[in-house]
């Protein structure tokens, strides 16, 4: 098993609320990715956090945003939930240095209703 | 953007039999190819992984080859076991970052015992 902790495993959430994400990263690791997985598809990625920044994002809206702490454990939050939103979020952690592979976490499943 | 195809979305083979699941990848500029294995309700794991500087890499019954001309990379699995079934995911990623990956559809492989 890795060191990459999400949480909460299971949300459920009303159209429109916001919702918060957190993922602790694996010891060593400052590097954190965001990924969307709807049933059946394969991880989307929505964006990565290195030192405390933005560095890199994927095709989602701004109301998909993020933050990563000094600690390098990251969150997640999206606002204005839509029902398409209903999906397996997966942080993955890994070193910025290129040739050390992305961990994943176990994921935290959302579903809007 | 980056678009990876992945092909098939289901394969059933006998155990024993070998495995064969093929990418392709749209953005020539693509570096880094991971497979992640993905068993039902767990995160995704990495089982191997090829940069573009090499065109074949072995690891015990996985194997992937790399085709920079075509935009192919594959995954290849022998003497398959019941234990290989899962969802099997290719991504590809630019400038060898492991953790800003692109992911294919998924390929459902069934080992029947």
């Amino acid at each position: 098993e890795t060191g990459v902790t999400q949480s909460p495993t299971h949300l459920i959430k009303t159209r429109g609320q916001q919702v918060t994400l957190r993922c602790s990263s694996q010891s060593g690791h400052n590097t954190v990715s965001w990924y969307q997985q709807a049933l059946g598809q394969g991880p989307q990625f929505i964006f990565q956090y290195y030192r405390e920044e933005e560095n890199g994002r994927g095709n989602f809206p701004p109301r998909f945003s993020g933050l990563q702490f000094p600690n390098y454990s990251s969150e997640l939050n999206v606002n204005a939930l839509e029902l398409d939103d209903s999906a397996l979020y997966l942080c993955a952690s890994s070193l910025v240095t290129a040739g050390t592979e992305a961990f994943f976490g176990q994921g935290t499943r959302l579903t809007v209703v | 953007g980056e678009n990876v195809e992945q092909h098939p979305s289901t394969l059933s083979v006998q155990e024993g039999d070998s495995a064969v699941i093929k990418c392709t990848y749209s953005d020539s500029a693509s570096n880094y190819f991971p497979w992640y294995k993905q068993e039902l309700g767990k995160r995704p794991q990495l089982i191997i992984d090829i940069r573009s500087n090499v065109g074949e890499k072995k690891d015990q019954r996985i194997a992937v080859t790399l085709n920079k001309t075509a935009k192919h990379f594959s995954l290849h699995i022998t003497e398959t076991q019941p234990e290989d079934s899962a969802v099997y995911f290719c991504a590809a990623s630019k400038g060898g970052a492991t953790n800003k990956l692109i992911f294919g559809t998924g390929t459902l492989l069934a080992v029947q015992p």
